[in-house]
């Protein structure tokens, strides 16, 4: 069965901390994605990777970084959080089919 | 650019109730369209997906039908359970793109015994 995995559920940062939020896929995927869910707003595209080291910006990319230096990890990094980024975060990937497969969801809070 | 729009919620209903979320889209070339649904606590699946033009998507009682004249996508199901009370999105992969999907904002709907 495929499966998506998010390092944790529930995260609490205070303003300026650098945050690691990770992900990881266990079907030989090429491409992943990172998106931020809010009220209101549905699902922004942050960064997506269509390859090993490749990497391309989404709608939203101001204030995130990513890294993806294997397959199966691809990897959300926010340089100095702001409260601004208290959000939902989700991780997706994408094999050859047009399917996107999603984890469960790390809800990041800044303090 | 590509955009998604679908009816605001909430929406409530009862069990057994007819239930139609609308969607309409805006895209260059011929898009790819879908429905993902996200139950509480869990993170987006696949509902259903149709790819061109009168195609009609279905899954576990759920319909949409492709629709490029009115460029609409709309969600039914005939009857609805307590089960499927979640937050249902509309999304659109543009025909420019192998990877980028666009969503509209979520429905959530909520359906009482």
């Amino acid at each position: 069965d495929v499966k998506v995995t998010q390092s944790s559920r529930y995260l609490v940062k205070r303003t300026g901390e650098k945050v690691f939020l990770e992900c990881v896929q266990d079907m030989d995927h090429e491409n992943m994605f990172w998106y931020r869910q809010d009220p209101g707003l549905g699902l922004r595209l942050i960064y997506f990777s269509y390859d090993v080291k490749m990497k391309e910006k989404g709608d939203i990319p101001e204030g995130y970084s990513v890294s993806r230096e294997k397959k199966e990890r691809f990897s959300l990094i926010l340089e100095s959080a702001s409260t601004n980024q208290t959000s939902m975060y989700l991780c997706a990937s994408k094999g050859s089919t047009d399917t996107q497969y999603f984890g469960p969801g790390t809800r990041l809070t800044v303090l | 650019g590509d955009s998604v729009t679908q009816m605001e919620g909430p929406v409530t209903l009862s069990e057994e109730a007819f239930l139609t979320i609308n969607c309409t889209y805006t895209a260059t070339g011929y898009p790819s369209l879908f429905w993902y649904v996200q139950y509480p606590g869990e993170g987006l699946q696949l509902l259903l997906k149709a790819t061109k033009a009168d195609d009609k998507g279905s899954n576990k009682g759920f319909e949409a039908t492709y629709r490029k004249e009115t460029t609409s996508f709309h969600l039914e199901k005939g009857s609805v359970q307590v089960s499927d009370s979640a937050v249902y999105f509309c999304a659109l992969r543009g025909g420019g793109s192998n990877y980028k999907l666009t969503f509209g904002k979520g429905t959530l709907l909520t359906v009482n015994p």
